[in-house]
Formats: C-alpha cells, structure tokens, sequence
C-alpha cells in the first residue's frame, strides 16, 4: 500500500513571497503519478500541478513548480511571488500507473497555508 | 456540464437514517470516483466507475454504503442507517483519464446528529 505524508500541517508566509510545502511518500512501484491539489473553503479540490515518475525534469505551471526527488521519494511543491488567493489547504496525492480500475489517489493529510497582506 | 456538480451541498441526518447522495460528472467522462473526508484529513478513496461498472469498492467503510452509476453518468452514494462516524465531507470527482488529474464537485458536507 502507498502512503503520502505532508509534515507541515501549517504554514504561512507574506504575500510575493516564497513558500515550499513538503511531501514524501513511500511505494515500491517503478512508475506512477504525483499530484498536487489545493483545497480553497468552498471545499472544491483544484489540480494545481502533476508530475510524471519516469520524466526527470521537473513540473512547471506558472508559479507552481515542483522538486521531484525520486530516490529519495520526495515531491515538494515550490510557489513563487505569492498571492493571496493561494491561502488553502493544499494536498500531495499518489496515483499508480493507469491501468483501469487502478487510477486512485492516496492523499496526504495536507498542510495548510495562509497568505498574509 | 461544465463542472463536476453533486447535490444536495449540505444534509443534516438524524442517526439511523438513510440519506442519499448525487454526483453528476463531467460530460464524457468515463471515470467516477467518490471519496469521504473527514474533518482536518485528506479525502480518503471510497469507490470507483468506469461508466456503469463499479470496478473497485475496496474502500466503502461497511455494508451500509452503496454506489451506482446505472447509466454510466448520474452516480448516487447511498448510506443506510446512518452513524456519527458517517458525518464527513463527500466528494465526488470525474475524469477522462484519471493520469491528467480528476475534477472534483464542491463535495457534500454529511452531518449526522
């Protein structure tokens, strides 16, 4: 079974400032999915970012990155020039690579952050 | 639709109650799947579609839930006889291909008094 840990089950940081959350998970699968969703108080989960275990370079979108480290089973998620619209609870999740009826996601117990004016 | 739309968004249950959930997904897509979230947790995966077929229930927490998807589209989340320990957020979410990432509704905050 995965497992997903997020040690931070808070943060915050001053609007445009920079701020990584952490994420490690432990699988013995060769390939599979890593996700990011951020969880804002209407409740709705927002894919912010995924990456690909068997692609090296690291995922980008706009001011979301990510630092996939895979022998080290880390997938941190770095946000640059923050904003407050960020503030949510954001999520590390696993997915096993698709085979049908096997496209779960494990989730993390999430961090969350708040942006500050 | 243009969103993953799941109603009612809140229900309060009396204990012992059965109350049912809906979950309309995303036109075309083939895959549902519904999680239960706790207060201060992640989701936690509840059961999985593929159109009508119900490929994997491994995590319906007991006999008291049940799920279908009879047209491939409209899924319904049953629970019978509901408990204290039912009242959680349920979110249901569709895709295409779950490897792009899912969409997820606004989720159903179940209370059970």
């Amino acid at each position: 079974a995965q497992t997903v840990t997020q040690s931070q089950p808070e943060m915050s940081v001053q609007e445009a400032e920079t701020v990584t959350l952490s994420c490690t998970y432990d699988t013995s699968e060769s390939n599979y999915y890593l996700f990011w969703y951020k969880q804002p108080p209407s409740r709705q989960m927002i894919l912010v970012i995924r990456q690909e275990a068997y692609k090296q370079q690291n995922a980008t979108e706009n001011r979301f990155s990510v630092n996939f480290q895979k022998a080290a089973k880390s997938f941190s998620l770095k946000i640059s020039d923050s904003q407050l619209g960020d503030t949510a609870m954001y999520f590390c999740a696993f997915m096993k690579s698709a085979n049908f009826g096997n496209e779960k996601l494990t989730f993390g117990t999430g961090t969350r952050l708040t942006i500050i004016p | 639709g243009a969103g993953v739309s799941q109603s009612p968004r809140y229900k309060v249950a009396k204990r012992g109650q059965d109350v049912a959930l809906r979950c309309d997904p995303i036109s075309g897509h083939v895959s549902l799947f519904w999680y239960q979230q706790a207060l201060g947790q992640g989701p936690e995966f509840l059961t999985y579609f593929q159109n009508e077929a119900q490929l994997d229930k491994s995590g319906l927490p007991s006999d008291r839930f049940f799920a279908e998807r009879p047209e491939g589209s409209v899924s319904t989340l049953k629970i019978q006889r509901t408990q204290q320990e039912d009242s959680a957020v349920y979110l249901c979410a569709s895709s295409f291909t779950g490897v792009w990432g899912y969409t997820f509704g606004s989720g159903t905050r179940l209370t059970v008094v």
